[in-house]
């Protein structure tokens, strides 16, 4: 079966601190991943996808990257952390229409 | 418009009680449709996806109306444990293009 894990689970990081965030799949090949961003009482904002090695696709634009050096692992990184960039980060890949989450990381930005 | 649109809520309802939620697209393009579930600082998981004939799941009902843009669900018999935020998902085009979540509808079954 399909797992999919993403750490740490939390995180404080000061202001101008750098950021990677790793999240690898496991029982499926070529998945599509996808990074999201859920702020405090707030929806889920898609952040980023990637359909293949090293193909990313932006939705908005921010302080944020992505890549995806191996098939089955997707990073979240940023150069320097923004106290807006603070918020639970999912992870998650797509399988036969529906969506699978990791347990998420929750990044406070002090 | 955004892409997905819900009632925030709170929904506040007693035990046993029937709720529903309703929710809107603005792409006419969408091909697939779900309703996640989301307890308090946990992940999304999947509650039902919903099909153009409407679905049903034990106490769940889903219900898809292409012409006016909107899905819904329905709750019967709502219990303590389905206290959540209920997330309206829609797909962009059909294959596995991102999907695009609504902000979510909280529900507070009380006792």
């Amino acid at each position: 079966s399909q797992t999919i894990h993403q750490w740490p689970a939390t995180l404080v990081q000061p202001v101008g601190s750098p950021l990677s965030l790793e999240c690898t799949v496991e029982g499926t090949s070529n998945p599509n991943l996808y990074w999201y961003r859920q702020a405090a009482g707030r929806g889920l904002q898609l952040l980023f996808y990637s359909v293949g090695i090293g193909q990313i696709s932006s939705e908005v634009p921010q302080n944020l990257s992505a890549s995806r050096p191996q098939d089955r692992q997707f990073i979240l990184s940023s150069k320097k952390l923004l106290l807006s960039d603070s918020g639970f980060y999912l992870c998650a890949w797509r399988g036969t229409g529906r969506a699978f989450f990791g347990q998420g990381t929750r990044l406070t930005v002090v | 418009r955004k892409e997905v649109e819900q009632d925030p809520g709170p929904f506040n309802v007693p035990e046993g009680a029937t709720v529903a939620f309703n929710c809107t697209y603005s792409n006419s393009a969408s091909q697939s449709f779900f309703w996640y579930r989301q307890d308090c600082r946990k992940e999304p998981k999947l509650l039902m996806s919903v099909y153009s004939s409407g679905n049903e799941d034990g106490r769940f009902t889903a219900q898809l109306n292409r012409a006016s843009q909107y899905i819904s669900l329905l709750i019967r018999d709502s219990k303590l444990s389905d206290s959540a935020t209920y997330l309206c998902v829609v797909n962009r085009r059909s294959g596995n293009t991102p999907l695009v979540f609504g902000k979510g509808t909280r529900l507070s079954v009380i006792a």
